[in-house]
């Protein structure tokens, strides 16, 4: 079975605070996506990577970086922690090819106080 | 840049009735890739049906299937003999050729089967 694993399922934080957000998928999938996920506006993208050490930015990225240093790995950080951070994130993976489905994980509901 | 619409937040239906979700996009691309993801209550989202644009024939996978409308930029999700375990959040996506290319998401339909 294809893996996709969230570091934490909750997490809280201060305001000001540098957060790390980790997800690790096991099956050598080229593609991987931050999401977050709140109510009445669906998921929306913060970013992606298509290749270690490539990165995109998605529609929201503002506040937000990402590393990629091994495949397999990708970390989404939170500079500074802000209340309106307060959200579910949601990590995913896929093969490069389009039609592949995408991967999640479980989401990490991430309170910033 | 691609957007995808859902325009009911809520619908229910129900147990053993048909059901149908609405989803419209917009591109400017012919070649792309549509989804529908299911969300249950346990947060794990779930693939329940994909349709390539260049198929002109609908995809079905079990009781689910799906109405796309290419020129109308419309993809629709009909579940049949709704089943309790539908109860769900589900979410429309678009993904155009090409690797590397971005998963654009929906507001997504919480959708109810009531017993």
């Amino acid at each position: 079975d294809v893996k996709v694993t969230q570091s934490s399922r909750y997490l809280v934080k201060r305001t000001g605070e540098k957060v790390f957000l980790e997800c690790v998928q096991d099956m050598d999938h080229e593609n991987m996506f931050w999401y977050r996920q709140d109510p009445g506006l669906g998921l929306r993208l913060i970013y992606f990577s298509y290749d270690v050490k490539m990165k995109e930015k998605g529609d929201i990225p503002e506040g937000y970086s990402v590393s990629r240093e091994k495949k397999e790995r990708f970390s989404l950080i939170l500079e500074s922690a802000s209340t309106n951070q307060t959200s579910m994130y949601l990590c995913a993976s896929s093969r490069g090819q389009a039609r592949t489905e995408a991967f999640f994980g479980q989401g990490t509901r991430l309170t910033v106080v | 840049a691609q957007t995808v619409t859902q325009s009911q937040p809520e619908m229910s239906v129900q147990e053993a009735e048909t059901v149908t979700l609405s989803c419209t996009y917009d591109t400017s691309e012919s070649d792309y890739y549509l989804f529908w993801y299911k969300q249950p209550p346990s947060r794990q989202m779930i693939l329940v049906i994909r349709q390539e644009a260049y198929k002109q024939q609908n995809a079905t996978e079990n009781r689910f299937s799906v109405n796309f409308q290419k020129a109308a930029k419309s993809f629709s999700l009909k579940i049949s003999d709704s089943q309790l375990g539908d109860a769900a959040m589900y979410f429309c996506a678009y993904r155009s050729q090409g690797s590397g290319s971005r998963l654009t998401f929906g507001e997504g339909t919480q959708l109810t089967v009531n017993p």
